[in-house]
């Protein structure tokens, strides 16, 4: 089957930096998708990965490792409107989203 | 800019009722979808759509029906209520026919219950 694995909750300071993973194991790949989402809220595009690499927008940063299945998510200088979940998304090569139950971070002060 | 509009936000229903969620977009997107979200799951495509008159299952479609009649709509009728089918429903659109780096855009969901 087809599965997306993110950890579940993070909790991180103020100020700090931050990793959150993503591993995937799908039918394919056509690109991978970061979104974050609000308790409450809908999801918000963060980034997409489709090559190797780094790629960065501002204070977020999203990595990706096709031959190990794996990206990242880095998010620096944190500030407290960035608790919220971040959820990663596969899509296969049916051109389908797979969605992870996506991390849940926390920012203390 | 009103984007990716869901009526209603809340709706509370009786096993065996039906009922349509509205989607509506506002950006000429041709690739419109249907998710539900419940806790410690990802999001779950239920039917989507490439285009007007085209619509298709996605994982979960049971107990959904979809149409497509135009761009710009895209509803989602729950044929007879079930308690699994109490969840929060997002509606999203996307540039094209999703399946290049254009991201989607969601609506602010429908929070339904079944009793």
């Amino acid at each position: 089957g087809q599965n997306i694995d993110q950890p579940t909750e993070m909790t991180a300071t103020e100020g700090a930096i931050v990793q959150i993973n993503c591993t995937y194991q799908t039918s394919g790949f056509n690109g991978l998708f970061w979104y974050q989402q609000h308790a409450g809220e809908a999801p918000t595009f963060l980034s997409y990965n489709v090559l190797d690499g780094l790629e960065e927008k501002g204070r977020f940063s999203s990595f990706l490792s096709r031959s190990k299945g794996y990206s990242y998510l880095l998010l620096k200088e944190l500030q407290m409107k960035d608790s919220a979940s971040y959820l990663c998304a596969v899509r296969d090569s049916n051109y389908q989203l797979i969605w992870g139950a996506g991390t849940k971070l926390i920012i203390k002060p | 800019n009103a984007g990716v509009t869901q009526t209603p936000k809340f709706q509370v229903l009786k096993t065996g009722q039906s009922m349509t969620l509205q989607c509506a977009q506002d950006m000429n997107h041709e690739y419109m979808s249907w998710y539900r979200q419940d806790p410690g799951m990802g999001l779950r495509l239920i039917h989507y759509s490439v285009g007007a008159g085209i619509t298709d299952q996605g994982e979960v479609p049971n107990g959904y029906n979809v149409s497509r009649s135009t761009t710009e709509d895209f509803p989602l009728r729950l044929l007879s209520a079930a308690p699994s089918q109490t969840s929060v429903y997002f509606c999203a659109s996307s540039e094209q026919d999703g399946t290049g780096d254009q991201p989607q855009h969601f609506g602010d969901g429908t929070r339904l219950s079944i009793l």
